[in-house]
């Protein structure tokens, strides 16, 4: 079957970094996304992945291995707004989503 | 520029009440359009999604039911809520076509409660 993996929860300080891990099995690969959900809120798209390597944008990047099935993305000099959760998703062969849980990221002064 | 509107944002229905939700995409021809629900703490669960008028395509059989009677328009329905169908429900769209690079846009969300 067809999994993406992240961790449910996380902890970090204003002004640190944070790295959000995502581990994908999923039948082929058309590239990996990543969406930041504040609470009660839709979906925003952050960052997209289909070619190995780090992309930069702004505070955020994402980072991806399509040998390993492995992204991350790394969040610098956190700011209270960026808690929220953050959604890794897989587009695989048929060009259908698969969907992880997401991750809550809970930013401390 | 695209915009994309769902309505209503929040519903109380009793269980065996009907359900109508509705999205509309503004700026855009021929969108791929969607309709996902998320349950807390799971991932994103697509219902069902379209490529063009009249085209539903369902992934989750259920009691409910999609339909796209104009180009940038579309409805999620149900004749008799379940208790189960609580959840958020989320429109999205994305350009047409086929592409790896198709960026999804959701709306603002519904939040229903079946009571």
């Amino acid at each position: 079957g067809q999994n993406i993996d992240q961790p449910t929860e996380m902890t970090a300080t204003e002004g640190a970094i944070v790295q959000i891990n995502c581990t994908y099995q999923t039948s082929g690969f058309n590239g990996l996304f990543w969406y930041q959900q504040h609470a009660g809120e839709a979906p925003t798209f952050l960052s997209y992945n289909v070619l190995d390597g780090l992309e930069e944008k702004g505070r955020f990047s994402s980072f991806l291995s399509r040998s390993k099935g492995y992204s991350y993305l790394l969040l610098k000099e956190l700011q209270m707004k960026d808690s929220a959760s953050y959604l890794c998703a897989v587009m695989d062969s048929n060009y259908q989503l698969i969907w992880g849980a997401g991750t809550k990221l809970i930013i401390k002064p | 520029s695209q915009t994309i509107h769902q309505w209503p944002a929040t519903l109380v229905q009793p269980v065996g009440s009907p359900l109508s939700l509705e999205c509309t995409v503004e700026g855009t021809s021929n969108p791929n359009l969607y309709w996902y629900r998320q349950a807390a703490g799971r991932g994103l669960q697509l219902l069902f999604y379209s490529v063009g008028i009249g085209q539903i395509s369902s992934e989750v059989p259920q009691n409910l039911s999609a339909s796209r009677p104009q180009d940038r328009q579309f409805i999620l329905s149900s004749k008799k809520l379940l208790l189960s169908d609580s959840g958020f429900y989320l429109c999205a769209w994305s350009e047409t076509g086929t592409s790896g690079a198709n960026v999804l846009t959701f709306g603002a969300g519904s939040r229903l409660t079946v009571l």
